[in-house]
């Protein structure tokens, strides 16, 4: 398998733009979650998807942020509109489901989105 | 509800010393833990987990963990760091029930000095 692909890999807008990140999760997996990273709040969990649907959103910053699921081979992440705070490197990551829940994580290789 | 705290947010050694990074968590149920690595400009990639059995779990590049449930700790260690071992170490933590989700740690800077 491919892993988890993101798309693209850097992305550089102006203030006001919108942003789409996108995500492909690794074939037959249950679960896709989005992270943000940043040198001053590290590792954050934004939102999770079982199955398709969000299961748990309550760590996205703002209603500038929105995600969507349509499929199970295709999520996107979208900031409207975006502003400079908002630069960080955007993580997908996917995970099987089993008797107990989730498995480990695989992630992508990373979103860098740069807001001037 | 489940925590994990990483004591160190950085740790200097050098080439073929051992380095022990320390992951303590809290949780009331039992748990699955693991550790991550994320090398410079990619993603995390699992190193180790623990889900049952052995406390002590070998991992990739010659890293080992041992879960110590008395003292809620999963210490990752290696007794001889490559200079290609530089990277950022997460641990993470996650109850039992199917509605747990990993929680990460704030992470480990392993700075490794010829």
């Amino acid at each position: 398998d491919a892993g988890v692909i993101q798309s693209p890999r850097h992305e550089v807008t102006e203030m006001g733009q919108e942003v789409t990140l996108r995500c492909k999760p690794i074939s037959g997996h249950d679960y896709l979650f989005w992270y943000r990273q940043t040198m001053m709040r590290g590792l954050e969990l934004l939102i999770y998807f079982n199955n398709n649907v969000p299961i748990d959103d309550s760590g996205m910053p703002e209603d500038r942020f929105s995600a969507k699921m349509p499929n199970a081979s295709f999520s996107t992440l979208k900031i409207q509109p975006s502003e400079p705070r908002d630069s960080a490197v955007y993580f997908c990551a996917s995970s099987l489901a089993g008797d107990r829940g989730m498995y480990e994580q695989y992630f992508g290789p990373g979103t860098r989105l740069t807001v001037t | 509800a489940q925590s994990v705290t990483q004591l160190d947010s950085q740790v200097p050694v050098f080439e073929e010393a051992p380095v022990e990074l320390r992951c303590n968590y809290s949780s009331s149920v039992s748990v699955y833990l693991f550790w991550y690595v994320q090398y410079p400009n990619q993603g995390l990639q699992l190193l180790l987990k623990y889900l049952s059995g052995s406390t002590l779990v070998k991992g990739i590049n010659g890293f080992e963990a041992e879960f110590n449930k008395s003292q809620t700790s999963f210490h990752l260690r290696k007794p001889s760091v490559h200079i290609s071992d530089t990277a950022e170490y997460f641990c993470a933590v996650r109850g039992y029930s199917s509605a747990s989700k990993i929680i990460f740690g704030s992470g480990t800077r392993l700075s490794i000095r010829p």
